[in-house]
């Protein structure tokens, strides 16, 4: 069973920071990863597709790297503002069925 | 252009009952998913619909069913509920015609079993 694990799971943070997480995983045998950005009670709003290639994504002040070879995916978020604060997922599509192995996110709490 | 909805929002069942949840994906979109998410799992995958056949399935017992009709539309059933089965359920849509597509998650089910 593929473990995708995300740290770190909490973040507290100042309004101006700049921050990032961490999405790792044991194998590169999957088809992409996505972030997803989780606000209370809202829907998970997807935030980037990462494919094998490697590249970088950037929405605004979002980016994501993703890094094959060494396993694992970062998520910064430049100059952090309050509606930053939500849960970020990574989840790693498998196979040719659009099935995500999600990680247990991480909580990010951005202070006025 | 409207998102994916859930309906209910909210429900309320006793232990042994049965529970349907349905989801509408947003147009255009062949392929729907389903996931529950309790406080201790997170998001577990329950199973894939494209074009009205199951394409995969998550580690959930047979009491966990589901189906897609020609419209895209998808329903999910849970039969002898168990209060174990206490969870947000989430239904995701996506175009289905290449390996990156994003998947658009709706608002959820919150189903309490009592």
């Amino acid at each position: 069973i593929l473990n995708v694990e995300q740290s770190p799971q909490s973040l507290h943070v100042q309004e101006g920071d700049s921050t990032n997480f961490t999405c790792s995983f044991p194998s590169s045998n999957f088809y992409a990863l996505h972030w997803y950005r989780w606000e209370t009670a809202k829907s998970p709003e997807a935030l980037f597709v990462m494919t094998l290639n490697g590249d970088e994504k950037k929405k605004g002040r979002i980016s994501a790297t993703l890094n094959t070879k060494e396993g694992y995916s970062y998520l910064y978020i430049k100059g952090s503002q309050p509606e930053d604060s939500a849960t970020y997922l990574c989840a790693l599509r498998m196979d040719s069925s659009y099935k995500l192995i999600f990680g247990s996110g991480t909580r990010l709490l951005v202070r006025p | 252009k409207a998102g994916v909805t859930q309906t209910p929002r909210y429900l309320i069942k006793t232990r042994g009952q049965q529970v349907t949840l349905s989801c509408s994906p947003i147009s255009g979109h062949r392929s729907v998913s389903w996931y529950q998410q309790t406080p201790g799992q997170g998001l577990q995958f329950l199973f894939e619909y494209f074009s009205e056949t199951q394409r995969n399935k998550g580690n959930f017992p047979g009491r966990f069913s589901g189906r897609q009709f020609s419209n895209s539309r998808s329903e999910m059933n849970v039969s002898t509920l168990e209060l174990g089965d206490s969870a947000l359920y989430l239904c995701a849509s996506n175009l289905g015609t290449t390996l990156y597509n994003e998947q658009f998650f709706g608002p959820g089910t919150r189903l309490t079993v009592l």
